[in-house]
């Protein structure tokens, strides 16, 4: 109940694509949704977050949309660019551990031809 | 450049070597975390501080020994590691927490171990 499963493990799209990652979650518990990028020799770092009570959040070119009923959220990145390249993170979090800790997806390795 | 700061980069050590990875960070966060991650994998939270005291250990083995010494700082003290224990090591910050509202994590780029 703890996992989060993310989608595909690897993308290849051109330049311009909107390339979509998908995630999934059974707890209910789970509050706050965050995703990070990491690119080679660097740590992740955060791309955009939602929570339950929002559908959609756009920053910029990246696209969150969250489906409470399904338990499941998924990251588009439009008008992609090779500069996209990287690894992608989804993570689920509850406000009510009062841990911090975030339960991390599998990543997905995204690759933008030019 | 990160705002969450590690040191060093790299660092290679023996089984039988004692060495310290630090972190700082000068946002004012009152949370620090260690992860560890493996190649093409997640990151796996090891501990957490809050307000300087240790609040979760994921059943690390205890050749890692971490240590906030105060709100800005973050080691992690090595000793008798094993092969398996090679990986890249994040340091992460985020708000003070009980009581606040999930607070992004900050990560740092790690330093990446290598046991030989």
């Amino acid at each position: 109940q703890q996992q989060v499963k993310q989608s595909p493990q690897s993308l290849i799209v051109q330049k311009g694509g909107i390339p979509i990652i998908n995630c999934a979650y059974e707890n209910t518990a789970f509050d706050y949704f965050p995703w990070y990028q990491q690119f080679p020799g660097k740590g992740p770092a955060l791309l955009i977050a939602i929570r339950p009570d929002v559908s959609e959040k756009k920053e910029g070119r990246f696209t969150i949309s969250f489906n409470k009923s399904a338990k499941q959220f998924s990251l588009h990145i439009m008008d992609s660019q090779p500069g996209d390249s990287a690894t992608y993170f989804c993570a689920a979090s509850m406000d009510s551990s009062n841990t911090g800790k975030l339960i991390f997806g599998q990543g997905t390795t995204l690759q933008v031809k030019p | 450049d990160t705002e969450v700061t590690q040191t060093p980069k790299h660092l290679v050590m023996g089984m039988t070597n004692k060495k310290s990875l630090k972190c700082e960070q000068h946002m004012g966060h009152r949370a620090m975390y260690w992860y560890k991650q493996k190649a093409k994998k997640p990151p796996e939270l090891m501990f957490v501080y809050s307000y300087e005291k240790l609040s979760i250990n994921e059943s690390v083995p205890s050749r890692f020994s971490p240590e906030c010494p105060n709100s800005s700082l973050l080691n992690l003290h090595l000793h008798a590691l094993q092969p398996e224990d090679s990986a890249l090591y994040l340091c992460a910050s985020s708000q003070d927490w009980p009581g606040a509202v999930n607070q992004p994590q900050h990560f740092g780029d790690g330093t990446r171990l290598s046991i030989l």
